[in-house]
């Protein structure tokens, strides 16, 4: 089966720099993807890592180490708006289905 | 110009209903999914539909039917409702089933059986 880790909560203030990280463990592995999703909301799209290395989309970069079954989300300049949870997922299986992580809950404080 | 639209956004029941949640999207995709969030926002897959063929069919209670008219709709179609059935129920679409393809969510679908 697959399972993915990642910190449950983070907290940071405007204007800083977050790193959410993200492990997991699966078979077949295709891709990591992250998502955001504001209270009440849907999940949206972030970003896509198939190879490892950086992905950069303004505010936001993401990173993945398939040696290391890893990777993470950076946010940077965060804003208020940012206050959301974020779930890492991976592709794996036959049919490449998305595993979501339990998502990480971030604060950013005034 | 709504992506994914899914009908209602509200559902509550008693146990032993059944009941049915619509979903539709006007992206142009092809693959359709069902997803299930549940209270701690554990988000799992429960079905998907590529070009209105069943490709994935997680563990799901037999109770729970899902229904591709075409490929614009999928439904899902709940029996015998159970209070561990409450949840908020997510419809989502991409183009093909391709690596890198995003998923667009439709808005939810909050259940609550009672």
């Amino acid at each position: 089966g697959q399972s993915l880790e990642q910190p449950s909560e983070v907290t940071a203030v405007e204007g800083a720099i977050v790193q959410i990280n993200c492990t997991y463990q699966t078979s077949g592995f295709y891709g990591l993807s992250w998502y955001q999703q504001h209270d009440g909301g849907a999940p949206t799209f972030l970003s896509y890592n198939g190879l490892d290395g950086l992905e950069e989309t303004g505010r936001f970069s993401s990173f993945l180490s398939r040696s290391d079954s890893y990777g993470y989300l950076l946010l940077q300049e965060l804003q208020m708006k940012d206050s959301a949870s974020y779930f890492c997922a991976v592709r794996s299986g036959s049919a490449r289905q998305l595993t979501f992580g339990s998502g990480t809950q971030l604060t950013v404080l005034p | 110009d709504t992506a994914v639209s899914q009908t209602p956004k509200y559902l509550v029941t008693q146990m032993g209903n059944d009941k049915s949640i619509k979903c539709e999207q006007n992206l142009g995709h092809d693959t359709m999914y069902w997803y299930k969030q549940d209270s701690k926002k554990f988000l799992k897959i429960m079905f998907s539909y590529n070009n209105k063929e069943l490709i994935i069919n997680e563990t799901v209670p037999n109770r729970f039917s899902p229904k591709s008219p075409d490929k614009a709709h999928l439904n899902l179609h709940i029996n015998s409702l159970e209070l561990g059935d409450s949840a908020v129920y997510f419809c989502a679409s991409s183009l093909g089933t391709g690596l890198a393809n995003e998923q667009f969510f439709g808005p939810g679908t909050r259940l609550t059986v009672l």
